[in-house]
């Protein structure tokens, strides 16, 4: 699977919009991008994931930009629930496996 | 729907023992995957099974092994421990369908090797 790279850390005050950037520029075309995120002594959850359009769930949106390079997962209102790694994950959809490999992820303060 | 269940939760053991941690995946789901996870080298891959057979491996040695079960229930052994191998093992299972799936993981056991 292709390598992403993340920001090592960023903060946001509560209630406020938060981005978080994933640089992805070696990605193919037949690559989805996930995001999972780890809350402190917890194993990861899944957030959201997407191939080419934007994605929205009840947790995030996910912007994936036109030329695929990079994507931004939009948290809208951030809670103090919300501090965690987050981790952008790419996934061939042609390996049927389910291997996930971690990169360092980006650990999210979140100020109230 | 019941999550994924991991036990024990906790787990010390002395150089030179073996351990055996076990997973149960959501009902349903086939997959079932391991990871390790330390300070020092983050979240790795071990192995992935998938109705009974190692379908992905990890770059560990061969001390780290793995089974599952015909109901998906899988365990994962450790020999000969080392001090290195303290960390979190965490499964995640899935509905084993490729790249679109999501992956739920349990919470882990925190294994402490002394």
């Amino acid at each position: 699977d292709a390598k992403t790279t993340q920001p090592n850390s960023m903060e946001s005050n509560e209630e406020e919009p938060v981005h978080l950037p994933c640089n992805h520029s070696t990605i193919s075309g037949t690559d989805y991008i996930h995001w999972y995120r780890q809350l402190p002594s917890q194993g990861p959850e899944y957030v959201i994931h997407g191939l080419t359009s934007n994605v929205n769930n009840r947790m995030a949106s996910l912007a994936i930009a036109e030329d695929r390079k990079s994507s931004t997962l939009i948290l809208h209102r951030a809670t103090l629930r919300d501090a965690a790694v987050y981790y952008c994950i790419l996934r061939d959809w042609r390996n049927a496996g389910n291997m996930l490999t971690f990169g360092g992820g980006t650990r999210l303060m979140v100020k109230p | 729907k019941a999550g994924v269940t991991q036990t024990p939760r906790y787990l010390i053991k002395t150089r030179g023992q073996q351990v055996t941690l076990s997973c149960s995946p959501i009902s349903g789901h086939r997959s079932v995957s391991w990871y390790q996870q330390t300070p020092g080298q983050g979240l790795q891959f071990l192995f992935e099974y998938f109705s009974e057979t190692q379908r992905n491996k990890g770059n560990f040695p061969g001390r780290f092994s793995g089974r599952q079960f015909s109901n998906s229930r899988s365990e994962m052994n450790v020999s000969t421990l080392e001090l290195g191998d303290s960390a979190l093992y965490l499964c995640a299972s899935s509905l084993g369908q490729g790249g679109s799936d999501e992956q739920f993981f349990g919470p882990g056991t925190r294994l402490t090797v002394l």
